[in-house]
Protein backbone atom coordinates (compact mmCIF):
# COMPACT_ATOMS: atom_id res chain seq x y z
CA UNK A 1 0.00 0.00 0.00
CA UNK A 2 1.11 3.34 -0.35
CA UNK A 3 1.62 5.61 2.27
CA UNK A 4 1.21 9.72 2.15
CA UNK A 5 2.75 12.01 4.91
CA UNK A 6 2.05 15.16 5.05
CA UNK A 7 4.38 18.17 6.96
CA UNK A 8 3.36 20.19 8.99
CA UNK A 9 0.26 18.62 10.44
CA UNK A 10 -0.98 22.47 11.49
CA UNK A 11 -0.28 25.65 10.27
CA UNK A 12 -0.84 29.47 11.86
CA UNK A 13 -0.14 32.09 9.21
CA UNK A 14 -1.41 35.75 9.11
CA UNK A 15 -3.66 36.85 6.27
CA UNK A 16 -1.33 37.89 2.89
CA UNK A 17 1.43 35.68 3.95
CA UNK A 18 2.18 32.74 1.68
CA UNK A 19 1.45 28.38 3.32
CA UNK A 20 2.77 25.52 2.10
CA UNK A 21 2.39 22.13 2.64
CA UNK A 22 4.49 19.17 1.64
CA UNK A 23 3.13 15.47 1.24
CA UNK A 24 5.46 12.78 0.28
CA UNK A 25 4.43 9.16 -0.82
CA UNK A 26 6.29 5.93 0.03
CA UNK A 27 6.76 5.11 -3.56
CA UNK A 28 6.84 7.07 -6.87
CA UNK A 29 2.95 8.34 -8.48
CA UNK A 30 4.03 8.68 -11.85
CA UNK A 31 2.59 6.10 -13.98
CA UNK A 32 3.38 4.49 -17.23
CA UNK A 33 1.17 6.69 -18.90
CA UNK A 34 3.06 9.67 -18.42
CA UNK A 35 0.86 10.98 -15.60
CA UNK A 36 1.54 11.79 -11.34
CA UNK A 37 -1.54 10.69 -10.00
CA UNK A 38 -1.23 13.17 -7.12
CA UNK A 39 -4.20 15.33 -5.95
CA UNK A 40 -4.87 18.32 -3.05
CA UNK A 41 -8.42 18.90 -1.30
CA UNK A 42 -9.12 21.34 0.95
CA UNK A 43 -12.21 20.57 3.32
CA UNK A 44 -13.56 23.32 5.29
CA UNK A 45 -15.96 21.81 8.47
CA UNK A 46 -18.82 20.13 7.35
CA UNK A 47 -18.71 20.10 3.87
CA UNK A 48 -17.04 17.38 1.34
CA UNK A 49 -13.60 17.37 0.27
CA UNK A 50 -13.49 20.16 -2.03
CA UNK A 51 -10.59 19.21 -5.23
CA UNK A 52 -8.13 22.02 -5.63
CA UNK A 53 -5.31 20.60 -7.38
CA UNK A 54 -4.96 17.24 -9.83
CA UNK A 55 -2.13 15.50 -11.53
CA UNK A 56 0.11 17.59 -9.03
CA UNK A 57 0.02 20.90 -10.86
CA UNK A 58 -3.66 21.37 -12.28
CA UNK A 59 -5.77 23.62 -10.71
CA UNK A 60 -9.58 22.29 -10.89
CA UNK A 61 -12.34 24.69 -12.52
CA UNK A 62 -12.68 27.77 -10.34
CA UNK A 63 -9.95 27.29 -7.64
CA UNK A 64 -7.97 30.80 -7.10
CA UNK A 65 -4.77 30.90 -8.86
CA UNK A 66 -2.67 31.75 -5.21
CA UNK A 67 -3.04 28.00 -5.22
CA UNK A 68 -0.09 26.19 -6.62
CA UNK A 69 0.97 22.66 -6.96
CA UNK A 70 4.20 21.32 -7.58
CA UNK A 71 6.81 18.01 -7.11
CA UNK A 72 7.23 14.89 -9.03
CA UNK A 73 8.35 11.09 -7.79
CA UNK A 74 7.41 11.15 -4.66
CA UNK A 75 7.66 14.89 -3.34
CA UNK A 76 5.00 16.91 -3.80
CA UNK A 77 3.89 20.42 -2.07
CA UNK A 78 0.82 22.83 -1.91
CA UNK A 79 1.41 26.61 -2.06
CA UNK A 80 -0.72 29.21 -1.30
CA UNK A 81 0.47 32.27 -2.51
CA UNK A 82 -1.19 34.91 -0.24
CA UNK A 83 -3.52 33.03 2.58
CA UNK A 84 -7.10 34.33 2.92
CA UNK A 85 -9.34 34.16 5.66
CA UNK A 86 -11.86 31.87 3.43
CA UNK A 87 -8.67 29.52 2.84
CA UNK A 88 -9.10 27.96 6.82
CA UNK A 89 -9.84 24.07 7.00
CA UNK A 90 -7.78 20.59 6.79
CA UNK A 91 -5.88 19.97 3.54
CA UNK A 92 -5.53 16.52 2.02
CA UNK A 93 -3.38 15.20 -0.65
CA UNK A 94 -4.11 11.73 -1.86
CA UNK A 95 -2.98 9.53 -4.52
CA UNK A 96 -4.68 7.45 -7.24
CA UNK A 97 -1.89 5.77 -8.41
CA UNK A 98 -2.43 2.53 -6.96
CA UNK A 99 -6.12 2.86 -5.61
CA UNK A 100 -6.42 5.65 -3.08
CA UNK A 101 -5.14 6.89 0.03
CA UNK A 102 -5.07 10.17 1.94
CA UNK A 103 -2.26 12.22 3.72
CA UNK A 104 -3.40 12.86 7.92
CA UNK A 105 -4.29 16.12 7.02
CA UNK A 106 -3.06 19.71 7.60
CA UNK A 107 -4.85 22.19 9.73
CA UNK A 108 -4.71 25.54 8.46
CA UNK A 109 -6.20 28.87 10.80
CA UNK A 110 -5.52 32.32 10.71
CA UNK A 111 -3.30 34.14 13.07
CA UNK B 1 -24.97 19.40 -14.54
CA UNK B 2 -22.91 17.00 -13.16
CA UNK B 3 -24.54 15.73 -9.66
CA UNK B 4 -23.75 13.11 -6.82
CA UNK B 5 -26.26 12.37 -4.08
CA UNK B 6 -25.91 9.73 -1.37
CA UNK B 7 -28.16 7.67 0.79
CA UNK B 8 -28.96 4.90 2.82
CA UNK B 9 -26.63 6.06 6.00
CA UNK B 10 -28.63 6.14 9.30
CA UNK B 11 -28.16 3.80 12.78
CA UNK B 12 -28.09 0.51 12.61
CA UNK B 13 -26.38 -2.32 15.21
CA UNK B 14 -23.15 -4.00 15.16
CA UNK B 15 -23.21 -7.11 13.00
CA UNK B 16 -25.97 -5.30 11.20
CA UNK B 17 -26.20 -4.42 7.29
CA UNK B 18 -26.60 -1.13 5.63
CA UNK B 19 -26.82 -0.23 1.78
CA UNK B 20 -25.41 2.97 0.66
CA UNK B 21 -26.47 4.61 -3.14
CA UNK B 22 -24.85 7.37 -4.63
CA UNK B 23 -27.34 8.63 -7.45
CA UNK B 24 -25.41 10.29 -9.99
CA UNK B 25 -26.66 12.59 -13.02
CA UNK B 26 -24.64 14.50 -15.55
CA UNK B 27 -22.70 11.37 -16.57
CA UNK B 28 -22.40 7.76 -16.49
CA UNK B 29 -21.61 5.77 -13.81
CA UNK B 30 -20.34 3.56 -16.61
CA UNK B 31 -17.86 5.41 -17.77
CA UNK B 32 -16.49 6.35 -14.86
CA UNK B 33 -13.92 5.58 -11.77
CA UNK B 34 -16.09 6.15 -8.76
CA UNK B 35 -15.36 5.47 -5.18
CA UNK B 36 -16.17 5.34 -1.36
CA UNK B 37 -14.23 7.14 0.57
CA UNK B 38 -15.50 7.70 4.51
CA UNK B 39 -14.44 10.10 7.56
CA UNK B 40 -14.88 8.72 10.96
CA UNK B 41 -16.31 11.90 13.38
CA UNK B 42 -13.05 13.98 13.88
CA UNK B 43 -10.96 11.88 12.18
CA UNK B 44 -9.33 12.11 8.32
CA UNK B 45 -10.24 10.69 5.05
CA UNK B 46 -10.19 6.76 4.47
CA UNK B 47 -10.44 5.23 0.80
CA UNK B 48 -13.06 2.57 1.14
CA UNK B 49 -13.45 0.63 -2.41
CA UNK B 50 -13.54 1.88 -5.45
CA UNK B 51 -14.87 0.46 -9.11
CA UNK B 52 -13.44 0.88 -12.56
CA UNK B 53 -15.15 1.53 -15.74
CA UNK B 54 -14.52 -1.65 -16.51
CA UNK B 55 -16.18 -2.82 -13.38
CA UNK B 56 -12.96 -4.25 -11.67
CA UNK B 57 -13.40 -3.42 -7.63
CA UNK B 58 -10.79 -2.74 -5.14
CA UNK B 59 -11.42 -2.63 -1.15
CA UNK B 60 -9.49 -1.22 1.66
CA UNK B 61 -8.09 -3.86 3.80
CA UNK B 62 -10.30 -2.73 6.88
CA UNK B 63 -13.56 -3.33 4.60
CA UNK B 64 -12.41 -6.59 2.39
CA UNK B 65 -15.16 -9.19 2.78
CA UNK B 66 -18.07 -7.39 4.32
CA UNK B 67 -17.91 -4.46 1.86
CA UNK B 68 -18.92 -4.73 -1.47
CA UNK B 69 -18.89 -1.75 -4.53
CA UNK B 70 -21.45 -2.40 -7.40
CA UNK B 71 -23.22 -0.37 -9.75
CA UNK B 72 -26.42 -0.12 -12.04
CA UNK B 73 -25.94 1.59 -15.10
CA UNK B 74 -30.05 1.49 -15.51
CA UNK B 75 -30.64 3.74 -12.58
CA UNK B 76 -26.97 5.25 -12.73
CA UNK B 77 -26.54 4.67 -9.53
CA UNK B 78 -23.44 3.04 -7.60
CA UNK B 79 -23.97 1.08 -4.23
CA UNK B 80 -21.88 -0.07 -1.67
CA UNK B 81 -23.32 -2.94 0.53
CA UNK B 82 -21.94 -2.99 4.09
CA UNK B 83 -22.43 -6.09 5.89
CA UNK B 84 -21.25 -7.37 9.31
CA UNK B 85 -20.88 -3.84 10.36
CA UNK B 86 -18.70 -2.16 13.58
CA UNK B 87 -18.48 0.58 16.00
CA UNK B 88 -15.18 1.32 13.85
CA UNK B 89 -17.45 1.35 10.68
CA UNK B 90 -19.27 4.73 11.98
CA UNK B 91 -18.38 7.25 9.67
CA UNK B 92 -19.95 9.84 6.93
CA UNK B 93 -19.42 8.18 3.84
CA UNK B 94 -18.60 10.10 0.55
CA UNK B 95 -18.95 8.76 -3.17
CA UNK B 96 -16.55 10.05 -5.46
CA UNK B 97 -16.23 10.42 -9.63
CA UNK B 98 -12.53 9.68 -10.36
CA UNK B 99 -10.85 12.77 -7.91
CA UNK B 100 -14.05 15.17 -7.08
CA UNK B 101 -16.13 14.78 -4.22
CA UNK B 102 -19.82 16.07 -5.47
CA UNK B 103 -22.06 14.88 -2.83
CA UNK B 104 -22.77 15.73 0.83
CA UNK B 105 -22.25 12.16 2.33
CA UNK B 106 -24.34 10.59 4.57
CA UNK B 107 -23.53 9.33 7.82
CA UNK B 108 -23.62 6.02 9.09
CA UNK B 109 -23.32 5.19 13.01
CA UNK B 110 -22.75 1.70 14.56
CA UNK B 111 -23.94 1.49 18.01
CA UNK B 112 -25.86 -0.53 20.58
Amino acid sequence: DIVMTQTPLSLSVTPGQPASISCKSSRSLLNSDGKTYLYWYLQKPGQPPQLLIYEVSNRFSGVPDRFSGSGSGTDFTLKISRVEAEDVGVYYCMQSMQFRSFGQGTKLEIK
Amino acid sequence: EVQLVESGGGLIQPGGSLRLSCAVSGFTVSGSYMSWVRQAPGMGLEWVSVISSGGTTYYADSVKGRFTISRDTSKNTVYLQMNSLRAEDTAVYYCARYAWFGGQGTLVTVSS
